[in-house]
């Protein structure tokens, strides 16, 4: 199985400065035939299903504010929030769906200082 | 608009079985899979298998594998996933989301609680 595991656990950021949650694979989820690396980020807030951010590991999701932004590589791979607002207090999950089972990173809670 | 809509919370007791349901609308349903992930109470997602609406093929995942079963009518654009033997640890919410084989989960249901208690 892939584990997926992210960094840190928990985050504090002030209104308007960046904050930046990792994930890391224990194995590529980098498809060499389509050249596609299979990493998707959601949010999650209390009492809601999560919400998909990013795919493709750097695509945005329709609707999404671009102020996030999904970046890496193979192993390796960052979600960034470049101004933080007050709406996204959350929970995030990294996920890969290279190989079964498609398995999800343990979340990082994302507060405001 | 995509929407998937899941059927109602559940109390069970251990060794019961329960099936929750997930009605696809706004989109061709048979052209995506329908995946299962649940969440336990306060911890992160498990995924649990993904059934393709358009073959029914099916992939579980291991640890579920002989308690789990999912399904699709393609007459009524609705998914099923049936969880047998249930104990304790598989009191959770368990939600239905749009995207089966290699492909991301975009569209969720709203989640169904399943709790399993004596």
């Amino acid at each position: 199985d892939i584990v997926m595991t992210q960094s840190p656990d928990s985050l504090a950021v002030s209104l308007g400065e960046r904050a930046t949650i990792n994930c890391k694979s224990s194995q590529s989820v980098l498809y060499s035939s389509d050249n596609k690396n299979y990493l998707a980020w959601y949010q999650q807030k209390p009492g809601q299903p999560p919400k998909l951010l990013i795919y493709w590991a750097s695509t945005r999701e329709s609707g999404v504010p671009d102020r996030f932004s999904g970046s890496g590589s193979g192993t390796d791979f960052t979600l960034t929030i470049s101004s933080l607002q007050a709406e996204d207090v959350a929970l995030y999950y990294c996920h890969q769906y290279y190989s079964t089972p498609y398995t999800f990173g343990q979340g990082t809670k994302l507060e405001i200082k | 608009q995509v929407e998937l809509v899941q059927s109602g919370a559940e109390v069970k007791k251990p060794g019961a079985s329960v099936k929750v349901s997930c009605k696809a609308s706004g989109y061709t349903f048979s052209s995506y899979g329908i995946s299962w992930v649940r969440q336990a109470p306060g911890q992160g997602l498990e995924w649990m298998g993904w059934i393709s609406a358009d073959n029914g093929n099916t992939n579980y995942a291991q640890k579920l594998q002989g308690r789990v079963t999912m399904t699709t009518d393609t007459s009524t654009s609705t998914a099923y996933m049936e969880l047998r033997s249930l104990r304790s640890d598989d009191t959770a919410v368990y939600y239905c989301a749009r995207g089966g084989e290699n492909d991301y989960r975009d569209y969720w249901g709203q989640g169904t609680l399943v709790t399993v208690s004596s």
